[in-house]
């Protein structure tokens, strides 16, 4: 049974450039949720998906943007970069309405914006 | 607003030491989860323990236990008898369990455990 996956592993992009991130859930998983945590820091959410649709949002400038397809794997999109935004991106996957409450993340993509 | 708080930035042990992790929480839901999640330095989190807010039977897994305290608004977690392979960062998150606030998690800083032989 595999678990969270998310490509690419580690991506360096330049300032003002636009980066998109993917992830696949977990299988029999519905949800995907997306964090930012900066070097030394906690993870802070970023947005989660269900259904296709963006149900919650954290925090986080309009440049951050999603998608969820229908075979609930997920994107993440940044544009106009910022040095700010290097960091390690975290997607985690979970059931809603499974009764479980668990959520597993994957192993992150590293984003270095130079 | 939810606000979990680890005030210990870093623990180091020796070997075979118990090692106590602090959380503190606060949150305006009557209902909710607590975790705690280990951060190896590969970057992934794993998954350790969860409690929910409605249970405060406090339980042991493997070397792993912890105190949870809604009175005190605190979910501490203990390893017991450390070992090198522990050495990692650990997170305490909170997430409310209402429909639309599921998964939301709100992490701790993380306290970095430093298990030395």
């Amino acid at each position: 049974d595999a678990g969270v996956t998310q490509s690419p592993t580690h991506l360096i992009k330049t300032r003002g450039q636009q980066v998109t991130l993917r992830c696949s859930p977990k299988s029999g998983h519905d949800t995907v949720s997306w964090y930012q945590q900066a070097l030394g820091q906690g993870p802070q959410f970023i947005f989660q998906y269900y259904e296709e649709e963006e149900r919650q949002r954290g925090n986080f400038p309009d440049r951050f943007s999603g998608h969820q397809f229908p075979n609930y794997s997920s994107e993440l999109n940044v544009n106009a970069l910022l040095l700010g935004d290097s960091a390690l991106y975290l997607c985690a996957s979970s059931l809603v309405g499974g009764g479980r409450y668990e959520q597993y993340f994957g192993p992150g993509t590293r984003l270095t914006v130079t | 607003a939810q606000k979990v708080t680890q005030a210990q930035t870093e623990i180091s042990v020796v070997e075979k030491e118990d090692v106590t992790l602090d959380c503190v929480y606060e949150t305006r839901d009557t209902t909710y989860y607590l975790f705690w999640y280990k951060q190896p330095p590969s970057g992934e989190l794993v998954f350790l323990i969860r409690r929910n807010s409605f249970d405060e039977q406090n339980e042991i897994s493997g070397r792993y236990s912890w105190n949870f305290q809604k009175s005190t608004s605190s979910f501490n977690f203990t390893i017991t008898a450390s070992q090198v392979v522990d050495s990692a960062v650990y997170f305490c998150a909170l997430s409310e369990l209402s429909t639309d606030s599921w998964g939301k998690f709100q992490f701790g800083a993380g306290t970095q455990v430093v298990v030395t032989p």
